[in-house]
């Protein structure tokens, strides 16, 4: 069964840059699926934050695409967020999860880390 | 930019069946899903591709949809069921969106 944990840091300055990994288990990521990162800011809605194939091509949210890379080490299991020049606006639950593929050739995700909370503040 | 647009919340009683909406112009082209949320947890998926449920969920959550309307609907709702529940699909350039979230009540 596939499992997701997220880890980083829990506070991130201002302007400077949040990097979170996502460790794969029970799943080898290099086998194929998407896998994406979302996030949930305090008491409000879930945003899809941009995704990943386990060959490395990537697609991003575009209210995020110039701040957000999302990129995958296959040898150790992991893929990895990147989120610049952060505010304050950007303190959330930040999740990951797996991402399916459905007959359309739109995507979902199907299993979720349990979350990690980052807050930006100096 | 795309939305869907779900009631903020919806209450009923133990037992009764609790209906949640999701409205989106893409609907028709584009299978809705649905993730229950409780408090302090991560989302679960109940329902994907329309009508379809994960293993393990049980058979009180089912989905339909109609034109831009998506319904999930919970038959005889338990305490348990007392969860936010966020519909997700895909805009026509196929980006993933959620709704806003409705908060059930049951009691």
């Amino acid at each position: 069964q596939v499992q997701l944990q997220e880890s980083g840091p829990g506070l991130v300055k201002p302007s400077e840059t949040l990097s979170l990994t996502c460790t794969v288990s029970g799943y080898s990521i290099s086998s194929g699926y998407y896998w994406g990162w979302i996030r949930q800011p305090p008491g409000k809605g879930l945003e899809w934050i941009g995704s990943i194939y386990h060959s490395g091509s990537t697609y991003y949210n575009p209210s995020l695409k110039s701040r957000v890379t999302i990129s995958v080490d296959t040898s150790k299991n992991q893929f990895s967020l990147k989120l610049s020049s952060v505010t304050a606006a950007d303190t959330a639950v930040y999740y990951c999860a797996r991402v399916m593929e459905n007959v359309l050739s739109d995507y979902y995700m199907d299993v979720w880390g349990k979350g990690t909370t980052v807050t930006v503040s100096s | 930019s795309y939305e869907l647009t779900q009631p903020p919340s919806v209450s009923v009683s133990p037992g009764q069946t609790a209906r949640i909406t999701c409205s989106g112009d893409a609907l028709p082209k584009k299978y809705p899903y649905w993730y229950q949320q409780k408090s302090g947890q991560a989302p679960v998926l109940v329902i994907y591709e329309d009508s379809k449920r994960p293993s393990g969920i049980p058979e009180r959550f089912s989905g339909s949809s109609s034109g831009t309307m998506a319904t999930l609907t919970i038959s005889g709702a338990q305490v348990e069921d007392e969860a936010d529940y966020y519909c997700y699909s895909t805009d026509s350039s196929g980006n993933p969106v959620f709704g806003g979230g409705t908060k059930l009540t049951v009691l």
